[in-house]
């Protein structure tokens, strides 16, 4: 069975400063792994994924992550955290077999401090 | 280009009763999935209808159960309402049931 952990379920950042939330992974076979982001009373929208191509991905407002297979980590970074990436940030993970159907890690809430 | 739409947005209902939650697919999508969330956590995948079809179930009893219309838009029906099932149902639609899902906004459901 696959599995995610999201450390720190809250995460405070200044405006500005560098965003790093972590998210490590649990699977028997070579993982899809996929960034989502929660706005208050919306649904998800996804920032970015990985599917055995490039590990370095680039996803949508100046996010990135990296697929680090010895780590079984896909940490999320963006350089300098603006007021408007006040949210939060699900990690998931799918395979080959499963699909498109996600098994999401317990998400981490970020707050922007200006 | 409609994106993916569910309703109705809040619903409070009573334990023991049923409820059924409507979700529209985006335009040319034809798989549909289905997740809870409950508060302060990330979401559970519940089940998967791909053209019509149940194409996987997550770990949920028997009372919470599916549809998929021709036109693929989707029903989420969960009876005997326990006061665990309090929770946000969100509904993703996608081109293939490899292809990347897209999410409605969600339906909040109250169970008293």
């Amino acid at each position: 069975a696959q599995s995610v952990t999201q450390l720190g379920s809250h995460v405070s950042v200044s405006e500005g400063a560098l965003v790093l939330l972590r998210c490590n992974y649990s699977s028997s076979v070579p993982p899809y792994l996929f960034w989502y982001v929660q706005y208050p009373n919306q649904g998800l929208q996804l920032l970015l994924k990985y599917t055995s191509a490039a590990t370095l991905v680039k996803g949508i407002n100046g996010f990135e992550a990296e697929f680090k297979k010895s780590e079984t980590s896909f940490h999320l970074t963006k350089p300098s955290a603006h007021m408007s990436d006040a949210a939060e940030y699900f990690c998931a993970v799918t395979d080959k077999a499963a699909g498109n159907k996600l098994t999401f890690g317990g998400g981490t809430r970020v707050l922007v401090k200006p | 280009e409609t994106g993916v739409t569910q309703s109705p947005t809040h619903l409070i209902k009573t334990r023991g009763q049923q409820v059924t939650l409507r979700c529209s697919s985006q335009s040319g999508h034809n798989t549909v999935s289905w997740y809870q969330q409950a508060l302060g956590q990330g979401p559970q995948f519940i089940f998967q209808y791909y053209r019509e079809e149940e194409n996987g179930r997550g770990n949920f009893p028997p009372r919470f159960s599916g549809l998929q219309f021709p036109n693929y838009s989707s029903e989420l029906n969960v009876n005997a309402l326990e006061l665990d099932d309090s929770a946000l149902y969100l509904c993703a639609s996608s081109s293939g049931t490899k292809e990347t899902q897209y999410f409605g906004p969600g339906t909040r459901l109250l169970v008293l």
